[in-house]
């Protein structure tokens, strides 16, 4: 079956130091990946979108790859700040609906 | 605009008492999605509808819960009987022409989702 998998639960790291959270994928091909963060007590909000035909997206300290080879995406904050701890959430699956439990990153002062 | 409304914001009931969880979608948006969020399983899609129409509800859990969208701008999930095991964090997303088609980016808009503890 169609399956996306992010490759840990939880992710710390010290403040100013680059954070590099992913996604695999497995028994299908996306045309495009997306990203989402979400904060205790909100629901999940859209960040970037990256096509199959794109290698890399930006914005702001945000990167996003997208490796069809490897079949992953991976999502990179650079000089990471404490703001930036939340849940990262990549959907996958038929229409990119299905979210799983993501990725909780913490940055450490 | 507004964003997606959901409410109630919080519910506690007991269990055998019916819920109902009520969504306004953001205007325009032809897609309403219902989902559920526990810490054990994550965000799991419950049900979608385009254009009022049920699309796919393999997700909902059982005969208990159902979901209805009467009109563009309202939609409803209810839980009859509500148990201890349907505690969770119920969020509504909304979305305008899924897929690629264009420079649109497929993004769900969700509302800021309604807790429900059963009792």
């Amino acid at each position: 079956s169609q399956k996306i998998e992010q490759n840990s639960e939880a992710l710390n790291i010290q403040e100013g130091k680059t954070a590099t959270l992913t996604c695999n994928y497995t028994n299908y091909s996306p045309a495009y990946l997306q990203w989402y963060r979400q904060d205790p007590g909100r629901g999940p909000v859209f960040l970037l979108l990256i096509r199959e035909n794109e290698k890399e997206k930006r914005k702001e300290r945000l990167k996003v790859t997208f490796d069809t080879t490897l079949k992953q995406s991976l999502f990179h904050i650079t000089a990471s700040q404490p703001a930036d701890s939340a849940t990262y959430l990549c959907p996958g699956g038929a229409n990119n609906l299905f979210f799983g439990t993501g990725t909780r990153l913490t940055v450490i002062p | 605009d507004a964003g997606v409304i959901q409410s109630p914001r919080h519910e506690v009931t007991e269990m055998g008492q019916e819920v109902t969880l009520r969504c306004k979608p953001i205007s325009g948006h032809d897609y309403l999605f219902w989902y559920r969020q526990t810490m054990m399983r994550g965000l799991e899609l419950l049900i979608y509808f385009n254009n009022n129409v049920p699309i796919d509800d393999s997700g909902m859990p059982e005969d208990r819960f159902s979901a209805k969208m009467p009109n563009a701008s309202f939609s409803t999930l209810k839980i009859q009987p509500s148990e201890p095991r349907d505690s969770a964090v119920y969020f509504c997303a909304s979305s305008s022409i899924r897929g690629l088609a264009g420079t649109t980016t497929g993004e769900l808009f969700f509302g800021e989702g309604s807790r429900l503890t059963v009792l």
